[in-house]
């Protein structure tokens, strides 16, 4: 199976900072099919980004998705105190699907 | 607007099942998929297995093949997920989630979630 390692763990910021999530994965994900999820305290995940750079529907500009084979970003370009939550990448070009173990992103 | 509901909490002892209802509205359930995840206290999430709502194809997580069935009822928009042999390590908050009609698809539609609680 991919597995997916996300870095760093936690990420601490101010709001108004720019946030830059990894997500590497152990093999190439098939067509850059990569995406990214935001999950809030009690919440059920919502998705952000889909083929690794494609937006969903509402989400906003400051959240865009980058990288191709095995590294991929998900970048925060100014933090909003509604962006306080953990992210989780996962890779759907290749079964079992898999997801990565979550960035935290903390207010310092 | 696309709604993905799912059923309440249970509460099984060590060695029964547990069913879990998702019913889809807002969309024409037969053109798309519905997949299954799950979350351990504290943990990242994990693949159960997908079924395509149209046909009924299923494909499970090897972790999940011997214990998990996946099933949909069209008529009702609902899809079910049935994990037997319970233990407690399989105390989590499960998830459906909207995907594509293919397996290899994100899930942009989720369900608010069911915790479902092992213990003795």
């Amino acid at each position: 199976e991919n597995v997916l390692t996300q870095s760093p763990g936690t990420l601490s910021l101010s709001p108004g900072e720019r946030a830059t999530l990894s997500c590497r994965a152990s093999q190439s994900v098939s067509t850059n099919y990569l995406a990214w999820y935001q999950q809030k305290p009690g919440q059920a995940p919502g998705l952000l980004i889909y083929a690794a750079s494609s937006r969903a529907t509402g989400i906003p500009d400051r959240f865009s998705g980058s990288g191709s084979g095995t590294d991929f970003t998900l970048t925060i370009s100014r933090l909003e105190p509604e962006d306080f939550a953990v992210y989780y990448c996962q890779q759907y070009g290749s079964s079992p699907l898999t997801f990565g173990g979550g960035t935290k992103v903390e207010i310092k | 607007q696309v709604q993905v509901v799912q059923s309440g909490a249970e509460v099984k002892k060590p060695g029964a099942s547990v069913k879990v209802s998702c019913k889809a509205s807002g969309y024409i359930f037969s053109g798309y998929a519905i997949q299954w995840v799950r979350q351990a206290p504290g943990q990242s999430l994990e693949w159960m297995g997908w079924i395509n709502a149209g046909n009924g194809n299923t494909k499970y997580s090897q972790k999940f093949q011997d214990r998990v069935t996946i099933t949909r009822d069209t008529s009702a928009s609902t899809a079910y997920m049935e994990l037997s042999s319970l233990a407690s390590e399989d105390t989590a908050v499960y998830y459906c989630a909207r995907g594509g009609r293919e397996l290899l698809n994100f899930f942009d539609y989720w369900g608010q979630g069911t915790l479902v609680t092992v213990s003795s």
